[in-house]
């Protein structure tokens, strides 16, 4: 069946530090891919997308690239902040049903 | 756009009391979800809708029962709490992409 695997964290960086955040993904056909981002105490918010191979899905210095051949979609940001401290989804979705499935979350924290 | 809404936001709840959670949506979207989020499980889903008058389970619906009679609301139940619900649960709804749009949450308790 289809599955996401994201990497443990917590992953602990200084402010302005390079950030990648691994995910690889097992599916059957073509599905769109997402990042979510969840804050203290807040629901999920989609923090990008990318619906095909290649594709790369950006928002907020974040991005991240559809990559097929890998079956990857890394989350990178080139200068993380301490706001960015939250926890990371990683979710894929092909189904007609519309059903997500989430990696296990990584937590991100970012010190001054 | 309020977008997705849940009440109550919390709740705590005695083992065999019942209760409804309620979601609404005014983005106008068929699809809709409940999920439940436990420390170092990951969100599961409960229960989904692919519209007014429909719903299915997901992988965790032992125990809750939901209905869907607006499209605007999903509603998911909890006949007979036990302690094992204790948890954060998530409404969501599917846009155009496959995306999904979370609540803020409701955070229930049972002792």
């Amino acid at each position: 069946g289809n599955s996401v695997t994201q990497m443990e964290g917590p992953v602990t960086l200084s402010e302005e530090a390079f950030l990648t955040i691994n995910c690889t993904y097992t599916a059957t056909g073509y599905p769109s891919l997402f990042w979510y981002v969840q804050y203290p105490g807040e629901g999920l918010q989609l923090l990008l997308k990318a619906t095909k191979a290649d594709d790369k899905g950006s928002n907020k210095g974040f991005e991240a690239t559809y990559r097929k051949e890998t079956t990857s979609f890394h989350l990178e940001k080139g200068s993380v902040q301490v706001s960015d401290s939250a926890v990371y989804f990683c979710a894929l979705s092909g189904s007609n049903t519309g059903k997500l499935i989430f990696g296990q979350g990584t937590t991100l924290q970012v010190k001054p | 756009n309020a977008g997705v809404t849940q009440t109550p936001k919390f709740r705590v709840l005695k083992t065999g009391q019942s209760m409804t959670l309620l979601c609404a949506q005014d983005m106008n979207h068929e699809y809709m979800y409940w999920y439940r989020q436990d420390p170092g499980m990951g969100l599961r889903l409960i229960h989904y809708s692919v519209g007014e008058g429909t719903t299915a389970k997901g992988e965790v619906p032992d125990g809750y029962n939901v209905s869907r009679l607006k499209k605007q609301n999903f509603l998911l139940g909890l006949e007979s709490a036990a302690p094992s619900q204790t948890s954060v649960y998530f409404c969501a709804t599917k846009g155009q992409y496959y995306e999904q749009y979370f609540g803020p949450g409701t955070r229930l308790t049972v002792t």
